[in-house]
């Protein structure tokens, strides 16, 4: 099963500020995706990428979110300038072949803005 | 739109009961539909998907495209199964709320 680590596991920062979240699967794929999941809340799809682009974005995914894969391996989400609400957990995953496979879930990040 | 609905936010039962957990969906084609868990402290992963028809844990889901249905079931359930269940839909996944199944010995 592949693997798929997140960085930071928690962030606390200020409204307004910026955050960077880090997915870094162990082993090369195809689409990324990033979910995040407000507290008591369902899951929700942000964002997939492929093939180093967006391939479909959801309409939570505004312009204050952007991803990229700087570096070719590490896979990451920045937020502009962080809202109340943005706080949630985030998850990143991973498949390794066509795009409704199997996704491989991170540990997630928890982000508090205050 | 797409859209999952898992009608039970909560679901105990105890050892060695059956259990269902509910899901229906919507969604205009042919449906890709998975069953994720997520165990205390633990990630999100895939329990089982319509299209492999395996039977993981014990646990198996049938796709009913008439009821738009694919409910996850067990015959006895374990203690060890006692975590979140997400069904989900399609490669962009949609998933539904949840359901916090509880196994009481």
């Amino acid at each position: 099963e592949p693997e798929v680590t997140q960085t930071p596991s928690h962030q606390v920062t200020q409204m307004g500020q910026e955050v960077i979240l880090r997915c870094v699967p162990i082993s090369n794929h195809l689409y990324f995706y990033w979910y995040r999941q407000i507290l008591g809340q369902k899951v929700e799809f942000l964002v997939s990428f492929y093939n180093n682009e967006i391939s479909e974005k959801s309409e939570i995914f505004d312009d204050q979110f952007s991803v990229e894969r700087p570096d070719g391996s590490n896979f990451t989400l920045k937020i502009r300038s962080t809202k109340l609400e943005d706080s949630a957990m985030y998850f990143c995953a991973i498949t390794s072949g066509n795009y409704a496979e199997t996704q491989y879930f991170g540990p997630g990040t928890r982000l508090l803005v205050l | 739109a797409q859209r999952v609905t898992q009608p039970e936010k909560l679901l105990s039962v105890f050892k060695g009961a059956p259990v269902e957990l509910k899901c229906n969906y919507s969604y205009s084609g042919s449906p890709e539909l998975f069953w994720y868990v997520q165990y205390s402290r633990q990630r999100l992963q895939l329990l089982l998907r319509h299209i492999s028809r395996e039977s993981i844990k014990g646990f198996t889901a049938d796709l009913n495209k008439g009821e738009t249905s694919f409910h996850l079931k067990k015959p006895f359930a374990q203690e060890e199964d006692s975590a979140m269940y997400y069904c989900a839909l399609n490669g962009k996944l949609t998933f539904g709320q949840g359901t916090i199944l509880t196994v009481h010995p």
